[in-house]
């Protein structure tokens, strides 16, 4: 069965770096988009920022543009997110989702249980 | 100010038929496929269907969307203890070059 587990959450202080990983298992990783979705407490869900099946391209939103990196190694069947110069907002539940195509803009097929990252010094 | 508008509460009683509104755009649901997610209380969100009628295994058919132009709904038929959860839309928008999600709708059942 597919299984995504995410780790690398924890707390950090404003300004500050952190990565999260996502392991897979239970099906051909290497031939599916990948995203990062998260909530903040008590919110709904933003999208973050989504990969195609070979790294080769990658989006993200607005609001992580130019401090969150995608990044995936199809040969541990690890998805990555690099996370620079955090903020307050960014604190929330961090979930990694796995798409239905390989170019990532179908539909979230199976989610993690997610990784809490809380930003606060 | 999520780029998809859902209401944010909706309720029933036990087997009444519900049904939760999500309008967006041209650049979203006009013209691409509409996801929802369920997400009950202290989980992850789950699939719950997606495109016109395309249920995950396990899904109850009391599940159904439909879409018409910019908006889509999803209506929940015989409605039961157990559907009291979170629901969101979700479209990829062409304008954006990324994906939105709806406000979320808390359902409860009375």
């Amino acid at each position: 069965q597919v299984q995504l587990v995410e780790s690398g959450g924890g707390v950090v202080q404003p300004g500050k770096s952190l990565r999260l990983s996502c392991e897979a298992s239970g099906f051909t990783f290497s031939i599916y988009a990948m995203h990062w979705v998260r909530q903040a407490p008590g919110k709904g869900l933003e999208w973050v920022a989504g990969i195609s099946f070979d790294g080769g391209d990658k989006d993200s939103a607005e609001s992580v543009k130019g401090r969150f990196t995608i990044s995936r190694d199809n040969s541990k069947n690890t998805l990555y997110l690099q996370m620079n110069s955090l903020r307050a907002e960014d604190t929330a539940v961090y979930y990694c989702a796995k798409d239905f195509s390989s170019s990532g803009n179908y539909y979230f097929d199976y989610w993690g249980q997610g990784t809490l990252v809380t930003v606060s010094s | 100010q999520s780029v998809l508008t859902q209401p944010p509460s909706a309720s029933g009683t036990p087997g009444q038929r519900v049904t939760i509104s999500c309008s967006g755009s041209s650049s979203n649901i006009g013209s691409n496929t509409v996801s929802w997610y369920q997400q009950l209380p202290g989980t992850a969100p789950k699939l719950l269907i997606y495109s016109s009628h395309q249920r995950p295994s396990g899904v109850p058919d009391r599940f159904s969307v439909s879409k018409s132009g910019t908006s889509a709904s999803l209506a929940i038929s015989g409605l039961q203890s157990e559907d009291e959860a979170d629901y969101y839309c979700a479209a990829w928008d062409d304008s954006l070059n990324g994906w939105v999600f709806g406000g979320g709708t808390k359902l409860t059942v009375l």
